[in-house]
């Protein structure tokens, strides 16, 4: 089975703060993932990864960075964490270059920043 | 238009009912489409993939229309372990246009 860990289930940080979100896989998969979901706006693409050190913007990318120096593991970080990036933050990965392939979710890190 | 768009619901069934869920979306070219599940303040989990030629496993047929561009999902004989939230995503060919809809709510009641 695959198995896709965040660090954190809850974070609570406070407005200007550096914050660091980690997502670990165990299946080797070439693609990771960074999504923030919010009421009636559903998952939403901050970042991807297809390959170890690279990266792609996603559709909101704007306020965060993401880092990926080993294949299995992925962060996302605010660089100065803001209110409106209070949300849950779910990490994924999927095997391969294709999108035939389904993406493997991590149980979610809910970040509330005050 | 949205790119994928679902009814948000809820949809209240009472158990053994049958209910299907649609899920349209803009992009002709998208390549492939799955139903994901949502157990409320979980993670979404893979229910199934949508194939062309349709897909059944027990319960469930996932269906995709390629003329009208939406697919489906028939939930037969409901029962109370069915109430989540339903997403479809929809693979648009190449890695960034993987998009989600924002789900369909089924509440399953005694």
């Amino acid at each position: 089975d695959v198995k896709v860990t965040q660090s954190s289930r809850y974070l609570v940080k406070r407005t200007g703060e550096k914050v660091f979100l980690e997502c670990v896989q165990d299946m080797d998969h070439e693609n990771m993932f960074w999504y923030r979901q919010d009421p009636g706006l559903g998952l939403r693409l901050i970042y991807f990864s297809y390959d170890v050190k690279m990266k792609e913007k996603g559709d909101i990318p704007e306020g965060y960075s993401v880092s990926r120096e080993k294949k299995e593991r992925f962060s996302l970080i605010l660089e100065s964490a803001s209110t409106n990036q209070t949300s849950m933050y779910l990490c994924a990965s999927r095997k391969g270059l294709a999108d035939i392939y389904e993406q493997y979710f991590g149980p979610g890190t809910r970040l509330t920043v005050t | 238009r949205k790119e994928v768009e679902q009814d948000p619901g809820p949809f209240n069934v009472p158990e053994g009912a049958t209910v299907a869920f649609n899920c349209t979306y803009s992009n002709s070219a998208s390549q492939s489409f799955f139903w994901y599940r949502q157990d409320c303040r979980k993670e979404p989990k893979l229910l199934m993939s949508v194939y062309s030629s349709g897909n059944e496993d027990g319960r469930f047929t996932a269906q995709l229309n390629r003329a009208s561009q939406y697919i489906s999902l028939l939930i037969r004989d409901s029962k109370l372990s069915d109430s989540a939230t339903y997403l479809c995503v929809v693979n648009g060919g190449g890695y960034q246009k993987v998009t989600f809809g924002t789900g369909t709510k089924l509440q399953v009641i005694p």
